[in-house]
């Protein structure tokens, strides 16, 4: 099944530890991305990345770090979380060089930062 | 850059009526238009898109929605409700010819009510 899948589901944790948020996808897509969903802000776009070692700052990167050594996977970084942190994140991809604009989205990763 | 504006962030609707949920963007590029739907705890899933071609777009779901090039809207549209519509639905635009960067909308939260 075609899918992009995120690990954790849930994550709480404490100011300053630093996590991973892991995201994975199988359809071979050259764009990945992440966005945090936030009430009443809908979905802001923290980094994307169009190829293996390419990666660019999207709206509100600030605190927020990404590789891309393998296409299929794009890490979220939070090297120092802080409380404002605390979203509902997700991971999406799409493959445009096939005319595929639509973005396919994770399932999200719900993170609380005490 | 561009920005979209969801005119109504909640949006309660008898079961079986019509209902148009309202999506403006403003954009200084041509871009590409999506409807996503997100149903409670799970990720976001496409509902429709424009890229090009016919200004009447057809989804999944029995949903519709309208490119107006001179009023730079797209509006959604479904002829009759159900309970299972009930979820938040966002709007998005991205630029023409990219994936990279697409923008949403704060949402609309649609109730659909027995």
């Amino acid at each position: 099944e075609a899918q992009v899948t995120q690990n954790p589901r849930y994550l709480i944790t404490v100011t300053g530890k630093k996590l991973t948020v892991t995201c994975s996808q199988n359809m071979n897509h050259e764009y990945m991305s992440w966005y945090r969903q936030d009430p009443g802000l809908g979905l802001r776009q923290i980094y994307y990345s169009m190829n293996v070692e390419v990666t660019d700052k999207g709206d509100v990167p600030e605190g927020y770090k990404v590789s891309r050594k393998e296409k299929r996977n794009f890490p979220l970084i939070l090297e120092s979380p802080s409380p404002n942190q605390t979203s509902l994140y997700f991971c999406a991809s799409s493959n445009p060089g096939q005319g595929d604009y639509g973005y396919t989205f994770g399932s999200g990763t719900r993170l609380t930062v005490v | 850059a561009q920005s979209v504006t969801q005119l109504d962030s909640q949006v309660p609707v008898f079961e079986e009526a019509p209902v148009e949920l309202r999506c403006n963007y403003s954009s200084s590029v041509s871009v590409y238009l999506f409807w996503y739907v997100q149903y409670p705890n799970q990720g976001l899933q496409l509902l429709l898109k424009y890229l090009s071609g016919s200004t009447l777009v057809k989804g999944i779901n029995g949903f519709e929605a309208e490119f107006n090039k001179s009023q730079t809207s797209f509006h959604l549209r479904k002829p009759s409700v159900h309970i299972s519509d009930t979820a938040e639905y966002f709007c998005a635009v991205s630029p023409r010819g990219s994936a990279r960067q697409l923008t949403f909308g704060s949402g609309t939260q649609l109730t659909v009510l027995p």
